[in-house]
């Protein structure tokens, strides 16, 4: 089965700019995969950020933005706030009804 | 506003099997702008599709658990529902219940809160 991968962590610092990342273990992401985002604080269920790519969810700042990024989908967070810290979540569309989650990226603000 | 609340027992021994309920409120189950799925989540680590269900019955599994896993719908009662043979401690997690919008873009657009299943004698 197809692996969808995400850096396990990452860190930015307050008011900069991080870009997650969302591949394949095999081949390259595209709008086909209609990939989508999630936030997730301890505790809560996941929040719905970014989906068809780059389209936001209501609700949603716009320091948030979706793209592909060479062969993989790719979440960007311009001027990082205090309550970005989370995990983020990607997901991909594999066909035949199949969906596959990233293993997530816990981020970290300091 | 459409609103989804899991519901099921907390506690599942080994061997047996875990049941869970998702109940839809705000919207109706048998929207044509929806499937309905299941998430979970064991503790400490990533999310798990489980499944996905549209209100005419069809059914999507993931296939490392197709062979334990059944989602049904009922319409009469706004719920579709999960089914987990032959559990074990792996299957510990929370488990979410998410709506799966289809109206051009497909993406799980709204979530439950999720429901703590633990597997343990």
């Amino acid at each position: 089965q197809t692996v969808v991968t995400q850096e396990p962590s990452f860190s930015v610092s307050p008011g900069g700019t991080v870009t997650l990342t969302c591949g394949l273990s095999s081949g390259s992401v595209s709008t086909s995969y209609y990939p989508s985002w999630y936030q997730q604080t301890p505790g809560q269920a996941p929040r719905t950020l970014i989906y068809g790519t780059n389209t936001r969810s209501s609700g949603v700042p716009d320091r948030f933005s979706g793209s592909i990024l060479g062969n993989r989908a790719a979440l960007t967070i311009t001027g990082a706030q205090a309550d970005d810290e989370s995990d983020y979540y990607c997901v991909l569309y594999m066909g035949s009804g199949i969906w596959v989650f990233g293993g997530g990226t816990k981020l970290t603000v300091l | 506003q459409l609103q989804l609340q899991e519901s099921g027992p907390g506690l599942v021994k080994p061997s047996e099997t875990l049941s869970l309920t998702c109940t839809v409120s705000g919207g109706s189950i048998s929207s044509s702008n929806h499937y309905w799925g299941w998430i979970r989540q064991p503790p400490g680590k990533g999310l798990e599709w489980i499944g996905s269900i549209y209100y005419s019955g069809s059914t999507y599994y993931n296939p490392s658990l197709k062979s334990r896993v059944t989602i049904s719908v009922d319409t009469s009662k706004s719920q579709f529902s999960l089914k987990v043979n032959s559990v074990t401690a792996a299957d510990t997690a929370v488990y979410y219940c998410a709506s799966l919008s289809r109206t051009g873009h497909w993406y799980f657009d709204l979530w439950g809160r999720g429901t703590l299943v633990t597997v343990s004698s």
